[in-house]
């Protein structure tokens, strides 16, 4: 357990539908990172927050993909009128400013679209 | 361009043998990062190792060892001794200049350990 909790850890849905994730970083982690990954490949990018402010969004964060992270401590990714492309496995990363360099990972939410 | 490429899709050692996972990346920053995740079968992803561009000396973390050679762009993982609790999938990534904020990761390495 690395400290960083993702909510919920499995997530069905049906075309068409929004659908909420949330990630809790490690207190004192004020970066944090959204990357999917779907089977059998390395994550990819979504976005970055350095405290609230997003400062950093990939070409994969479509319009109907928004991330918010308010009080630049939890942050949520919202995917509006899922498609069932959108099925994979969204990872949240943080870690702190300077030091190591490492990213903490949560567990994850799995996303099945149907 | 691929910017990470990890050529061995799946490898199978048997137990108590060293292991060599390779990994290489292409970028014309001069300053950048290498790191390698493990993820097993229940899916978090760990953190391994990393290696920092000017760093001199190959990073060590126990069991598990990072071969920079930098004129070759590889960073290949070393595992030495393996267990079977290593069975997982294991991803080089890589951060291009000192202050990226993404990781750009490869495809993986399924690594089973045979008893």
């Amino acid at each position: 357990d690395t400290g960083v909790s993702q909510n919920p850890r499995h997530k069905i849905t049906k075309r068409g539908q929004n659908v909420t994730f949330r990630c809790d970083p490690i207190s004192e982690h004020n970066r944090l990172y959204w990357y999917r990954q779907t089977l059998g490949q390395g994550p990819e990018f979504l976005t970055y927050f350095q405290n609230e402010a997003q400062l950093e969004k990939s070409r994969l964060l479509s319009d109907r993909f928004s991330a918010e992270r308010p009080k630049g401590s939890f942050s949520t990714l919202e995917i509006q009128r899922t498609e069932q492309g959108d099925s994979a496995m969204y990872l949240c990363a943080t870690r702190t400013s300077g030091g190591a360099d490492e990213q903490f990972f949560g567990p994850g939410t799995r996303l099945t679209v149907l | 361009a691929q910017k990470i490429t990890q050529t061995q899709p799946g490898m199978f050692v048997q137990e108590k043998e060293a292991v060599t996972l390779d990994c290489t990346y292409d970028t014309s920053d001069p300053s950048y990062g290498l790191f390698w995740y493990k993820q097993p079968s229940s899916g978090e992803m760990i953190f391994l190792i990393y290696q920092g561009s000017y760093d001199q000396q190959n990073a060590t973390e126990g069991r598990y060892s990072l071969n920079f050679q930098k004129a070759r762009k590889s960073a290949n993982l070393v595992i030495s001794a393996s267990q079977l609790g290593d069975s997982a999938m294991y991803f080089c990534a890589m951060r291009e200049g000192p202050s990226n904020y993404q990781l750009i990761w490869g495809a993986g390495t399924k690594l089973i350990i045979k008893p």
